[in-house]
């Protein structure tokens, strides 16, 4: 499969900590993407992170890419009840003109109040 | 600016019928993908479209089909359907052919019984 691995596959913490989730790949990428998903529904995009780039902020997530390692980690800092929900990693491999995500298997966050 | 609109939101068929699936992209956006989500499969790539061109195809079964119209919009259709395509579709848009964020509509849920 080329899907990615995520780790861990659920995460729960208390609310204010900070939260890490990691996402292992398969294949050389144009870029890797963060989405969250609340309870089945849409995907909302989080960050995109380029190859050549190491590390980005967005707010309260910190993204950084490690394609030597093939890995990503995406943390959360200050974590609210409302961060509750699944988060997925998602990449665009190298070569060629696309915009295909290959997702991985995604963390499940929950935030207690 | 209105975000990627999918509809039906929800849509129950019998097993052998077929459906189609409408995804509206946010305005501007050329290039259209469609995934499903399910539970043991997690998020799976279906196809991708650019200025109505098919790019890309995931691994499904030729009963799967989509296209996309000279305004961006796109469908996708599922003949002769199987308990197993119960699942939520989502589509998303980006703006360019490659590289770019891709923004998720709320989905098709479709259940088949």
């Amino acid at each position: 499969s080329q899907q990615g691995e995520e780790d861990p596959q659920a995460l729960s913490i208390q609310e204010g900590e900070n939260a890490t989730m990691n996402c292992s790949y398969k294949t050389s990428i144009n870029n890797l993407q963060w989405y969250r998903q609340n309870s089945g529904r849409g995907l909302v995009h989080l960050i995109l992170i380029r190859s050549n780039e190491r590390e980005k902020h967005s707010g309260r997530l910190r993204v950084t890419l490690d394609t030597s390692k093939k890995s990503s980690s995406l943390l959360i800092t200050a974590s609210r009840a409302a961060d509750t929900a699944s988060y997925f990693c998602a990449t665009v491999n190298y070569g060629g003109a696309t915009n295909k995500l290959i997702f991985g298997t995604g963390t499940l966050l929950a935030v207690q109040p | 600016k209105a975000g990627v609109t999918q509809t039906p939101r929800y849509l129950i068929k019998t097993r052998g019928q077929q459906v189609t699936l409408s995804c509206s992209p946010i305005s501007g956006h050329r290039s259209v993908s469609w995934y499903q989500q399910t539970p043991g499969q997690g998020l799976q790539f279906l196809f991708e479209y650019f200025s109505e061109t098919q790019r890309n195809k995931g691994n499904f079964p030729g009963r799967f089909s989509g296209r996309q119209f000279s305004n961006s919009r796109s469908e996708m259709n599922v003949s002769t359907l199987e308990l197993g395509d119960s699942a939520l579709y989502l589509c998303a848009s980006s703006l360019g052919p490659t590289n770019t964020e891709a923004f998720f509509g709320q989905g098709t849920r479709l259940t088949v019984v």
